[in-house]
């Protein structure tokens, strides 16, 4: 049973453009949720959070938007560089808890 | 940021053999480590929460006499595969927790496990 899920495997933007990934969860205790990046060999490095009582995050480029009632969130990137390349997962915590779950990942590809 | 690191980065053994992974945080100390297991085209899947001193918790599924964890100390925990399997080749990767209350896991490099 996949509580994180991310339906898209990958995405391809134009440099410049924004990047939208994709994320929604089953578990309605979730209340805190993470973005990670990850290159290849090199583990997974956070990005970006939102708790539960937001419904937006903004750091720079990035943007996490959170829809509860549709347990549903998002990670915006603009503009898209092509430095951004790299898998991107989605997961989430709940109640203070440290376990952290995740989903499958997106992998994203910004073209120059 | 804070510096995890893994070793070795990859592995290649026989079955029936263990396997020892160290993870280490070099420039903080984790009370708590996270180890996990990434499968091809699935997600990181958290095998078990390490803590200093005391013994680990797993998650259901997961072996604890298979998968043997020890935090000996604020900067190393350490993932003994047992008698390892082809099945139990895999990514595996670890995380410290820094600052709970920041909810932040710092990630190693992962290692690469091959069990011929």
């Amino acid at each position: 049973d996949q509580q994180v899920k991310q339906n898209s495997p990958s995405l391809s933007v134009q440099e410049g453009r924004i990047s939208i990934l994709n994320c929604d969860y089953t578990n309605s205790m979730f209340d805190y949720f993470l973005w990670y990046k990850k290159y290849p060999a090199e583990g997974p490095t956070f990005l970006i959070s939102i708790s539960s009582i937001k419904d937006k995050n903004e750091d720079g480029r990035f943007t996490v938007f959170l829809n509860k009632s549709a347990k549903h969130l998002s990670l915006h990137i603009v503009p898209s560089q092509p430095g951004d390349s790299a898998v991107y997962f989605c997961a989430a915590r709940s109640g203070g808890y440290q376990k952290v779950t995740f989903g499958i990942g997106t992998k994203l590809q910004v073209i120059p | 940021g804070a510096v995890v690191s893994q070793h070795p980065s990859r592995v290649i053994c026989k079955s029936g053999t263990s396997v020892k992974i160290e993870c280490r945080s070099l420039d903080f100390q984790a009370t708590t480590m996270f180890w996990y297991r990434q499968f091809p085209k699935q997600s990181l899947m958290l095998m078990a929460t390490s803590n200093e001193g005391s013994k680990a918790t797993y998650e259901q599924g997961v072996e604890k006499d298979k998968f043997l964890i020890n935090h000996a100390s604020l900067t190393l925990s350490t993932l003994t595969v047992t008698s390892a399997h082809p099945e139990d080749s895999s990514f595996y990767i670890c995380s410290a927790d820094r600052d709970s209350a920041n909810n932040e896991q710092f990630f190693g490099p992962g290692t690469r496990l091959t069990v011929l």
